[in-house]
């Protein structure tokens, strides 16, 4: 049982770069997520999806892009590499409903802009 | 609109002592609230969840929190620290049972001294 499988781990770009980071599940979740750690900040959403087709802006949606085109995966696109976007980024997924709430968490992508 | 805060970004307790990790909430709907930990290198793994029903929630690896609604705190407790738990905690807040769209607090970082 994989759960929430993320590659790469680790990435370096240049400023200016686009790349997408890929998430992947197997659990038959509706429900996915992208979140972003950065030190002293915990983990913010930057993007999220309720099912194939639908995706909605979280809190720090800026260059960013996603889309969901199947349940299992929501790869998470940059668009125009900053060095803000320097961080830790982790990839979970939920049933949008039931008697056991719990959110899985990908082993995150740690993503340095240079 | 949730947030969470998390008193004390570092704890330091010796082997064997208690364990006593602050988070505060507030939120504009009844909260369903959370307790995460990292493991270096590691995706975020559920601890213990409060949805409804008890207050006092047990969670794995012998932790427990209580969820006070007068106080708008869900503090984490485990009576006696192994060097295991050496990692970083998170408090999280839902306005959904299911989990998911967390709001997360800054983190604090659990060092165990032998």
């Amino acid at each position: 049982n994989a759960g929430v499988t993320q590659t790469p781990k680790f990435q370096v770009l240049k400023t200016g770069q686009s790349m997408t980071l890929q998430c992947a599940q197997d659990m038959n979740h509706e429900y996915m997520s992208w979140y972003r750690q950065d030190p002293g900040m915990g983990l913010r959403l930057i993007h999220y999806s309720v099912g194939a087709g639908i995706t909605d802006q979280g809190e720090v949606p800026n260059g960013y892009n996603v889309s969901r085109s199947t349940t299992e995966d929501f790869p998470l696109r940059l668009l125009s590499a900053a060095p803000s976007q320097t961080s830790v980024y982790f990839c979970a997924s939920s049933y949008l409903t039931g008697a056991s709430p719990q959110a899985f968490f990908g082993q995150g992508t740690r993503l340095t802009v240079v | 609109a949730q947030s969470v805060t998390q008193l004390g970004s570092h704890v330091s307790v010796s082997e064997g002592a208690l364990v006593l990790l602050r988070c505060n909430y507030s939120s504009s709907v009844p909260p369903y609230l959370f307790w995460y930990v990292q493991y270096p290198n590691q995706g975020l793994q559920l601890l213990l969840k409060y949805t409804t029903g008890a207050t006092l929630v047990k969670g794995i690896n012998g932790f427990e929190a209580e969820f006070k609604k007068s106080e708008t705190s869900f503090h984490l407790t485990k009576p006696s620290a192994h060097m295991s738990d050496a990692a970083e905690y998170f408090c999280a807040v839902s306005a959904q049972a299911a989990g998911n769209k967390l709001t997360f607090g800054g983190g604090t970082r659990v060092l165990v001294k032998p």
